[in-house]
């Protein structure tokens, strides 16, 4: 199972949007809604974002969202801030019962 | 609150086994399963499989398939993950995560804090 395909870098300013995409196959991303986000700060854990597409967990802000188009899926961080700088990384289920996850997306805030 | 408590950090040398623990609080340990992925240094997520906590079925990455292995003991609400034939490449930080379901599909919400495993001669 290949990782998902996630650019490798993206940069906002504060109060600015940006979307990071998620690119799988008709096997992965395109098959099911099951596609989780996570960011993830230096020697920490990840925390999860977004699931099942486009599904806040309680707790987190609406300042994220996200969407999926075919076998692409997105996440949008609105309204940047300082505290959004991390790694995120996108993860879906596939047709083998297993996930995936993406390269995962450096998220620079300028 | 719900928590996982992994095990502590590990250095092995190359052909070792090593194992890690995952203690889980807060939840019923016999409705949710468990997964777990790891994060060699720099890199980024990998899968490695689930288990369970209901009857210890589990799945694992094909790639991983032959060195790994799963178990859940319920009366201590506790996952173990064992790799065996350790090489270098399997020197990461090791993730239990817990699913919002039963079934594999269910994505995971809650992490432990990783375990550091070190192989080196």
């Amino acid at each position: 199972q290949s990782a998902l395909t996630q650019p490798a870098s993206v940069s906002g300013s504060p109060g600015q949007s940006i979307t990071i995409s998620c690119t799988g196959t008709s096997s992965d991303v395109g098959a099911y809604n099951y596609v989780s986000w996570y960011q993830q700060h230096p020697g920490k854990a990840p925390k999860l974002m977004i699931y099942d597409v486009s599904n806040r967990p309680s707790g987190v802000s609406n300042r994220f969202s996200g969407s999926k188009s075919g076998n692409t899926a997105s996440l949008t961080i609105s309204g940047l801030q300082a505290e959004d700088e991390a790694d995120y990384y996108c993860s879906s289920y596939t047709s083998s019962s297993t996930w995936v996850f993406g390269g995962g997306t450096k998220l620079t805030v300028l | 609150q719900v928590q996982l408590v992994q095990s502590g950090a590990e250095v092995k040398k190359p052909g070792a086994s090593v194992k890690v623990s995952c203690k889980a609080s807060g939840y019923t340990f016999a409705s949710y399963g468990i997964t777990w992925v790891r994060q060699a240094p720099g890199q980024g997520l990998e899968w490695m499989g689930w288990i369970s906590g209901y009857n210890g079925n589990t799945n694992s990455a094909q790639k991983l398939q032959g060195r790994v292995t799963m178990t859940t003991d319920t009366s201590t609400s506790t996952a173990y993950m064992e790799v065996r034939s350790l090489r270098s490449d399997d020197t990461a930080v090791y993730y239990c995560a817990k699913n919002t379901g039963i079934t594999p599909y269910y994505y995971m919400d809650v992490w432990g804090k990783g375990t550091t495993v070190t192989v080196s001669s």
